[in-house]
């Protein structure tokens, strides 16, 4: 039982370029979440998902995308990077009800 | 939309001592109040939470108190230890936790000193 992983661990971009950060949870979670965390700025939502095939907008989904084909999935992707993308992303899952997210070990990635 | 504001930034303190985070929230329909540690490097894990219709809850060394009157949750730590040393974070739900989205507060670094 893996729980939530991330691929990649870490990435560098240059300004323009995109890039997909995948996101999987072998806990049958129905609710799964894109944070992006900043020095300060504790964690941010970026888009969440309630379920296979749907998506919705967190506080800062701006230059951002995602998609859920596949329940255990949860892509985000970006189309066009810019410096201020730089940050560590982390995606988490929950049950239905609600309750504990749990987190995967973040991706930390760099805009060049 | 739901705001929380988590104090003091930073805090600083003796091995056994006690360590005291406090958290407050605008949206009153919040009702759920989790908190996450966050080691170094690592990613953020619950170790407590507390839902609206309880005012506190114990595990251990750890607490958690409610004051939904006056939007503000607090975490307690007793006795503390050099491993207690990461940042906190606390949280909030929003819309009601219909979709379980939290709203998470700046973070507290805790420094625990030997």
């Amino acid at each position: 039982n893996a729980g939530v992983t991330q691929t990649p661990k870490f990435r560098v971009l240059k300004t323009g370029q995109s890039m997909t950060l995948l996101c999987a949870q072998d806990m049958n979670h129905e609710y799964m979440y894109w944070y992006r965390q900043d020095p300060g700025m504790g964690l941010r939502l970026i888009h969440y998902s309630v379920g296979e095939g749907t998506t919705a907008k967190g506080e800062v989904p701006d230059g951002y995308n995602v998609s859920r084909l596949k329940k255990q999935n949860f892509l985000l992707g970006l189309e066009s990077a810019a410096p201020s993308q730089t940050s560590v992303y982390f995606c988490a899952s929950s049950f239905l009800d609600g309750g504990e997210q749990f987190f995967g070990p973040g991706t930390r990635l760099t805009v060049l | 939309g739901e705001n929380v504001e988590q104090h003091p930034s930073t805090l600083s303190v003796q091995e056994g001592d006690s360590a005291v985070i406090k958290c407050t929230y605008s949206d009153s329909a919040s009702n759920y109040f989790p908190w996450y540690k966050q080691e170094l490097g690592k990613r953020p894990q619950l170790i407590i939470d507390i839902r609206s219709n309880v005012g506190e809850k114990k595990d251990q060394r750890i607490a958690v108190t409610l004051n939904k009157t006056a939007k503000h949750f607090s975490l307690h730590i007793t006795e503390t230890q050099p491993e207690d040393s990461a940042v906190y974070f606390c949280a909030a739900s929003m819309d009601g936790g219909a979709t379980n989205k939290l709203i998470f507060g700046t973070g507290t670094l805790l420094a625990v000193q030997p």
